[in-house]
């Protein structure tokens, strides 16, 4: 079982759309969970991150965390063309490695 | 405020040499963690550095060693280079002690021919 994993992509929306990526993960133990949006040739860049269950939200993004389910999620609403990357989802137990999922594919169709 | 720093940005080496990338880390970040992404896969923890120590190791043979400097910077050495040794080598920088997150470089593109 891999450590984590993301929904398969790739995901295509029309501008203006919701974006919804999936993510679970396997260590129950794991603290902090982020997202990273990458795109292509360049590094992960952190757009989110979320400790506690529950919603949280920033600006057109709202990451969903289900520490029982070991589910973690990311919105992007009324999305960019800009918004066309990779979103890596990762998570870590407090300051240790993270591990990162293969990552989905988001294309917004203008 | 300068982020994480990498060097160099692209490489090619000849299969069985060595190579040693370089990395300065966030201003006030003490821990430096390395990965390396193969093309279409995540990126995959190397090991973490911190107080000038390896805290811990992923998955990576020996030929993978590292060292971090009293100003925190960080090289990642790579012995008897491999073809599949061919990706992005990203380093990581982050405050250790606080539950914060990772920032970054830009990454060095290694080729081995």
């Amino acid at each position: 079982q891999k450590e984590v994993e993301q929904n398969s992509g790739p995901l295509s929306v029309p501008e203006g759309a919701i974006a919804s990526l999936n993510c679970t993960y396997s260590d129950r133990g794991s603290q902090s969970f982020f997202w990273y949006r990458q795109y292509s040739g360049k590094s992960p860049e952190l757009i989110m991150f979320i400790y506690s269950n529950g919603d949280k939200e920033d600006g057109r993004f709202t990451a969903q965390l289900n520490k029982a389910s070991q589910y973690v999620s990311l919105l992007i609403r009324d999305s960019q063309p800009s918004d066309s990357a990779t979103y890596l989802c990762a998570v870590n137990r407090r300051v240790y490695k993270l591990s990162f999922g293969a990552g989905t594919t988001v294309t917004v169709r203008a | 405020d300068a982020g994480v720093t990498q060097s160099p940005t692209h490489l090619i080496k000849t299969r069985g040499q060595q190579v040693t990338l370089r990395c300065s880390p966030k201003s006030g970040h003490d821990t430096v963690s390395w990965y390396q992404q193969a093309l279409g896969q995540g990126p995959q923890f190397i090991f973490q550095y911190y107080e000038e120590e390896e805290r811990q190791r992923g998955n990576f043979p020996d030929r993978f060693s590292g060292h971090q400097f009293p100003n925190y910077s960080s090289e990642l050495n790579v012995n008897a280079l491999l073809l599949g040794d061919s990706a992005l080598y990203l380093c990581a920088s982050s405050l250790t002690d606080l539950n914060t997150e990772a920032f970054f470089g830009q990454g060095t593109r290694l080729t081995v021919v």
